[in-house]
């Protein structure tokens, strides 16, 4: 099984301020990973794909970096509408996900 | 636009069997060759992807539930279901279905059901 660990679990910041969380696999998962958005009774909601592909709708201040076995999601410049729990996702075998990121308030 | 609608009981006895269906609408479930997948997650929780299924068959499953889960599909009604057996209190959980992007086995999930918790509980 491929593992995902995602740090911080909790991050505090505020707007404006440049976010970065990280995602590493147990194993080379390539380029297959997604990163998610959720909000508080919402459904995940997809940002990035094959690493570094943002998903159509997304804003530019998303972005992901990373292959083999780290992975980097950074928010540019953090909006109120950005205060979230972040989902890393393996796609290589099977699916795997992180255990998320809190993005709060500082 | 594709959206997706989980249903089912909200409230099942331990021991005994979890049933859900996922409706879609706005789309063929059999358009484009997606596959679709069942997600859940626990309250307070991180999410579990369960097992996934073409639109002709062919179901996989998460190793560490295999021996309790089956998802078919019903392309007459556009739809497709879970089966989890045997639940425990540890199966309690928001439970999500979502279609898989693009065609391949395995894939990001680009459209997401709203959810549906069901607790295990007597």
């Amino acid at each position: 099984d491929i593992q995902m660990t995602q740090s911080p679990s909790t991050l505090s910041a505020s707007v404006g301020d440049r976010v970065t969380i990280t995602c590493r696999a147990s194993q080379s998962i390539s380029i297959w990973l997604a990163w998610y958005q959720q909000k508080p009774g919402r459904a995940p909601k997809l940002l990035i794909y094959k690493a570094s592909s943002l998903e159509s709708g997304v804003p530019s201040r998303f972005s992901g970096s990373g292959s083999g076995t780290e992975f980097t999601l950074t928010i540019s410049s953090l909006q109120p509408d950005d205060f979230a729990t972040y989902y890393c996702q393996q796609y290589k075998s099977y699916s795997t996900f992180g255990q998320g990121s809190k993005v709060e308030i500082k | 636009q594709l959206q997706l609608q989980e249903s089912g009981p909200g409230l099942v006895k331990p021991s005994e069997t979890l049933s859900l269906t996922c409706t879609v609408s706005g789309g063929s479930i059999t358009s484009s060759s997606y596959y679709w997948g069942w997600i859940r997650q626990p309250p307070g929780k991180g999410l579990e992807w369960i097992g996934s299924i073409y639109y002709s068959g062919g179901p996989y499953y998460n190793p560490s539930l295999k021996s309790r889960v089956t998802v078919s599909v019903d392309r007459s009604k556009n739809e497709f279901s879970l089966n989890l057996s045997s639940v425990t209190a540890a199966d309690t959980a928001v439970y999500y279905c979502a279609r898989q992007a693009d065609t391949s086995m395995y894939e990001r999930f680009d459209h997401w059901g709203q959810g549906t918790l069901v607790t295990v509980s007597s």
